[in-house]
């Protein structure tokens, strides 16, 4: 069965400031692989997603993450963080053997960020 | 594209009453939707695994006389709590994986539904 682990609980950076949210992941093939983000109360809104191709990916909002097999992670980064990104993300993994099954999240990073 | 709407956004019951939540894809067919559900603060937690026109998939621990669902056509599945207590007050959140295409394995989420019980 796959899980995935965010390590950083909570995470507090300056308006402007450079942001890392660290994931890893365990799963036994070529997973799937997501960064979602959650604004208090709402849904969650796909940030980007990796399941083939280049290990960089890129996704809206300036967000970026590396899939890194040998560490089994897969950051999310981003050079610029503006206040109004302060939310929860949550990091996601799917098997990709099947396309029937969930995704499984990880326990989500609370992002502060101070003006 | 692929959006898919939840309904009510929020709902108060009292305590021992039955709430439906629905869940549609608006705009691409879903063979596949997901239930989870969120406490406050913490993850997302699987719930069960709704298939058109076949029963629901649940996830151990989780009442299935408790969270009926029911996925009559590719496009609605609908949850439905029966005999509310304050325990199952939570948001509850659908996602959707459209029908075809190719296979990314990602899911589209709804909105999410807050439901509280008294």
């Amino acid at each position: 069965a796959q899980s995935v682990t965010q390590p950083d609980i909570h995470i507090t950076v300056s308006e402007g400031a450079s942001l890392e949210l660290r994931c890893n992941y365990s799963y036994g093939a070529t997973p799937y692989l997501f960064w979602y983000v959650q604004s208090p109360g709402q849904g969650l809104q796909l940030l980007l997603k990796y399941f083939s191709g280049d290990t960089l990916v890129q996704g809206i909002k300036g967000f970026e993450a590396e899939f890194k097999r040998s560490q089994s992670s897969f950051n999310l980064r981003k050079p610029s963080v503006h206040w109004s990104e302060a939310a929860e993300y949550f990091c996601a993994v799917g098997a990709m053997d099947t396309g029937r099954r969930a995704l499984t999240f990880g326990s989500g990073t609370r992002l502060q960020v101070q003006p | 594209g692929a959006v898919v709407s939840q309904h009510p956004s929020r709902v108060i019951c009292k305590s021992g009453t039955s709430v439906k939540i629905e869940c549609r894809s608006l705009d691409f067919q879903a063979t596949t939707m997901f239930w989870y559900r969120q406490f406050p603060k913490q993850s997302l937690m699987l719930m069960a695994t709704s298939n058109e026109g076949s029963k629901a998939t649940y996830e151990q621990g989780v009442e299935k006389d408790k969270f009926l669902i029911n996925h009559a056509s590719l496009t609605l599945s609908t949850l439905t709590v029966t005999s509310a207590h304050p325990e199952d007050s939570s948001f509850y959140i659908c996602s959707a994986r459209p029908r075809g295409g190719a296979n990314t394995g990602e899911l589209f989420f709804g909105e999410g539904s807050r439901l509280t019980v008294l």
